[in-house]
């Protein structure tokens, strides 16, 4: 079985600041893992995801995140915060045959001015 | 770009009576998923499809029934609403899985937040 535990379901910080959304997974096969961000009263929108390849991904706005198999992790940051940046962030994996995703229970960034 | 719309974004509906969520997609996707998003739990998933007439339950299918006549529209049906439904009810589009590598990505519609009274 495969789950997925984000760290913090609040975290604020100071725009300008850099932005940390923890994010770790179980899994028994090399998983795919995604980022998604949700904006207040909008679906869930793709940020980044990890398939093969270079454990750095780059997402949309800046964000990116590592994969970090010996520790099952897959942080988000980005160097800098904006006001903009400030939604609910879900982590995601999906490491076995088939088409589910399971998800993590998110992560509500808030931005001070 | 793909787009996945809701039939309602916000409801409101009485106890026991028979609710319709409507979701579809214009991406020619062979996945469809339900899932309800409540405060701490993320997104739980209640049934999904991969193909027409096709459905598998999720995690949490209890209460709910789903329908897919065609390709493009899944329909989430609570027989009876009851008040512990009151939600934020997703619905997701995905191409097929990448076989035993895993899934591809899901595409969102913008959400329903069901009131059940």
């Amino acid at each position: 079985a495969q789950s997925v535990t984000q760290l913090g379901s609040h975290v604020s910080v100071s725009e300008g600041a850099l932005v940390l959304l923890r994010c770790n997974y179980s899994s028994s096969v090399p998983p795919y893992l995604f980022w998604y961000v949700q904006y207040p009263n909008q679906g869930l929108q793709l940020l980044l995801k990890y398939t093969t390849g270079a454990t750095l991904v780059k997402g949309i706005n800046g964000f990116e995140a590592e994969f970090k198999k010996s520790e099952t992790s897959f942080h988000l940051t980005k160097p800098s915060a904006h006001m903009s940046d400030a939604a609910e962030y879900f982590c995601a994996v999906s490491s076995n045959a088939g088409n589910m995703l399971t998800f993590g229970g998110g992560t509500r960034l808030m931005v001070k001015p | 770009d793909v787009k996945v719309t809701q039939s309602s974004r916000y409801l409101v509906k009485r106890t026991g009576e028979k609710v319709f969520l409507e979701c579809v997609q214009d991406m020619d996707h062979e996945n469809m998923f339900w899932y309800r998003q409540d405060p701490g739990l993320g997104l739980r998933l209640i049934y999904f499809s991969y193909d027409v007439k096709m459905k598998e339950k999720g995690d949490i299918p209890e209460g709910y029934s789903v329908s897919r006549e065609k390709k493009e529209r899944f329909s989430l049906i609570l027989e009876s609403a009851s008040t512990n439904q009151t939600s934020m009810y997703l619905c997701a589009s995905s191409p097929p899985g990448q076989g035993l590598a895993g899934a591809d990505t899901q595409y969102f519609g913008p959400g329903t937040r069901l009131t059940v009274l």
